[in-house]
């Protein structure tokens, strides 16, 4: 297992445009998330996963914002209509989690930077 | 809303020597998860020691431990001979058990001198 791999690793776009990044969680988790980075600051939480259901989700995450996880595995996040408020790096995490969440540690990938110009 | 506050941005440390980096977080709940993630330049984030709220004892794993003040809501990580690869930005990180989201501090900055 190689871990949380996300991709592109780096994305530069004008703003207007769509992007779309891609998470693939480390194949038994059951759990994933997306938070979002800006320079500075911690990792801000945007919404997670349980399977292919979507649990919850930040008021961080305008209408712009759209996250998917298909089958359970792979999940996707697309923003439209890109603002420069956008640039951050979009980082994933997955767990595993079965009855009480217990500690429910995050491995995290590398994370995919996202500069609007 | 539960806030985590990492006061000190920036430290430095002399490589062998031993550093504190301070967390205070803010929470009405009685259970609770804390934790310390540990993010390299340009690698990613990964664990370094968790604490459960209802432990007394405080966490410890291999160099790094924490100073959990339950009262005080003080979740402080003490590095002991620091090395030049503990050089990264740490996050502390809080997660109430009723909740399924981390919440993460600022952040703090940590340089290792040769």
């Amino acid at each position: 297992d190689t871990g949380v791999s996300q991709d592109p690793r780096h994305k530069i776009t004008k703003r207007g445009q769509n992007v779309t990044f891609r998470c693939d969680p480390i194949s038994e988790h059951n759990r994933l998330y997306w938070y979002r980075q800006t320079l500075g600051q911690g990792p801000e939480f945007l919404t997670y996963f349980q399977n292919e259901a979507q649990l919850e989700k930040s008021r961080l995450l305008s209408d712009r914002f759209s996250a998917e996880r298909p089958k359970g595995s792979f999940s996707t996040l697309e923003i439209q209509r890109t603002e420069q408020g956008d640039s951050a790096m979009y980082l994933c995490a997955s767990s595993l989690v079965w009855g009480a969440a217990g500690a429910n540690v995050l491995t995290f990938g590398a994370g995919s930077r996202l500069t609007v110009l | 809303a539960q806030t985590v506050t990492q006061s000190q941005p920036e430290m430095s440390v002399q490589e062998a020597e031993t550093v504190t980096l301070s967390c205070t977080y803010d929470t009405s709940e009685s259970d609770y998860y804390l934790f310390w993630y540990k993010q390299p330049p340009s690698r990613q984030m990964i664990l370094v020691i968790r604490q459960e709220a209802y432990k007394q004892q405080n966490a410890t794993e291999n160099r790094f431990s924490v100073n959990f003040q339950k009262a005080a809501k003080s979740f402080s990580l003490k590095i002991s001979d620091s090395q030049l690869g503990d050089a990264a930005m740490y996050f502390c990180a809080y997660r109430s058990a009723g909740d399924d989201k981390i919440i993460f501090g600022k952040g703090t900055r940590l340089h290792i001198l040769p």
